[in-house]
């Protein structure tokens, strides 16, 4: 597609219940990065999944959050037993391995746990 | 990475230069300067990168010193659709970076 393309837009969900939350890159990028933005803060680095290699997982903030990536494209990142602390705006970006641009963010999903 | 520090807001009339400032001291020989902003609801939106020399596109300018030790975003002429947070950040050209973008700067355009 022409851009990164994130789904859904906005979750609302109970506490204690999971999300899933889906990243479509752009075609061809091949480095997809997922990011969480609480309200007022920066963006705290989550995961970065790049060709077969390795996902960097360091930035998960616990067992509870889980990112696959299928295929090489498509990202789903869940998230189990969801509590109040994780709402924020779940970001996705994609680059191309060697890109000097830098990232293409999707515009987020907005997570509201109640 | 080498980190970057920005001041966490600044205001600018509307029709007037906005000048961005970001310190990147420990910044490597191989690294670029990227900016980016965050316009309300949205995701952060490329603007613009340099290495070493002064860049131009149709969004803004950037210079970087030349110990490349600082750079400065231009906007040369800001309008309110300017207002948004611009996020500094350093990282090498090709291969994987974990990259951590920090609170950036807040700049609020006025009418």
């Amino acid at each position: 597609g022409a851009g990164v393309s994130q789904s859904p837009s906005n979750k609302v969900t109970e506490k204690g219940k999971d999300v899933e939350l889906r990243c479509d890159p752009i075609s061809g990028h091949t480095a997809l990065y997922w990011y969480r933005q609480s309200l007022g803060q920066g963006l705290e680095f989550l995961i970065y999944f790049q060709g077969n290699s390795a996902p960097d997982k360091s930035g998960l903030p616990s067992d509870r959050f889980s990112a696959e990536r299928t295929g090489g494209s498509v990202s789903t990142l869940t998230i189990q037993r969801t509590q109040q602390e994780d709402s924020a705006v779940y970001l996705c970006a994609s680059s191309l391995e060697a890109g000097v641009r830098g990232y293409t963010f999707g515009s987020g999903t907005r997570l509201t746990v109640v | 990475d080498a980190k970057t520090t920005q001041p966490p807001s600044m205001d600018c009339a509307e029709g007037r230069a906005a000048n961005l400032p970001c310190n990147h001291s420990t910044i490597s020989g191989n690294e670029y300067v990227y900016w980016y902003r965050q316009i309300h609801s949205q995701g952060p939106q490329y603007i613009i990168h340099g290495l070493k020399n002064n860049e131009t596109n149709e969004m803004a300018s950037l210079i970087i010193t030349e110990d490349r030790k600082s750079s400065t975003l231009i906007l040369p002429h800001a309008t309110l659709r300017d207002t948004a947070v611009y996020y500094c950040i350093v990282r090498a050209s090709g291969g994987y970076q974990k990259v951590t973008f920090g609170t950036g700067t807040k700049l609020q355009v006025i009418p």
